[in-house]
């Protein structure tokens, strides 16, 4: 069965700072990766998925195969990145993902 | 642009009674989810529909039924609620494709409280 994990409940950083959120995964075909993020009063939305390889508000995401790892990175926090983020994990059938616990990311002014 | 409205933002009910949780959406989408927002437990499956009439069990499916009558709609239903139920619902939709995944739309959620 899959399994994603996200270490961190809680990550606060400076404003200007670098910003790391850990996505591991255990999976034993070929998956499909993703961050969605849900910004405060707003809905849950997709940020980015690892096939396309695209950068989408300043964060980027590897899929490190080695590692079993999908962290997502941006080199400097905005305080408009405050935002719960999740990683999420596709196997394949009925569009079913399965979602880590979510990880909360707080940027001081 | 993609709509997924639930009929309630906030819903307190009593224990043991029966919940109807509602959810529409207006894209035509094959697929729909029902998922409970925890905090520390992230998002949790608890039923999802593919088809008209059809529906699978997710990962916490006891406790819930759901039902699809349309192909718009996607009704989640606490038999007999209990306190343990409390948190928020999120539902979602999205297109079926084959194999390859498509985008989730999530509803802005319902958050209900049982006493």
């Amino acid at each position: 069965a899959q399994r994603v994990t996200q270490p961190e409940k809680l990550l606060s950083v400076f404003k200007g700072a670098p910003v790391e959120l850990k996505c591991n995964y255990s999976y034993s075909g070929s998956p499909e990766l993703f961050w969605y993020v849900q910004y405060s009063r707003q809905r849950l939305q997709l940020l980015l998925r690892h096939i396309s390889r695209e950068s989408i508000k300043g964060f980027t995401a590897d899929l490190n195969k080695g590692e079993t790892s999908f962290h997502l990175k941006k080199p400097f926090a905005q305080e408009e990145d405050s935002a719960m983020y999740y990683c999420a994990l596709f196997s394949g059938g009925y569009q079913k993902v399965t979602f880590g616990t979510g990880t909360k990311l707080q940027v001081i002014p | 642009d993609v709509k997924v409205t639930q009929s309630s933002r906030y819903l307190v009910k009593r224990t043991g009674e029966k919940v109807f949780l509602e959810c529409v959406q207006d894209m035509d989408h094959e697929n729909m989810f029902w998922y409970r927002q925890d905090p520390g437990l992230g998002l949790r499956l608890i039923y999802f529909s593919y088809d008209v009439k059809m529906k699978e069990k997710g990962d916490i499916p006891e406790g819930y039924s759901v039902s699809r009558e349309k192909k718009e709609r996607f009704s989640l239903i606490l038999e007999s609620a209990s306190t343990n139920q409390t948190s928020m619902y999120l539902c979602a939709s999205s297109p079926h494709s084959g194999r390859a995944y498509n985008e989730q739309f999530f509803g802005p959620g319902t958050r209900l409280t049982v006493l």
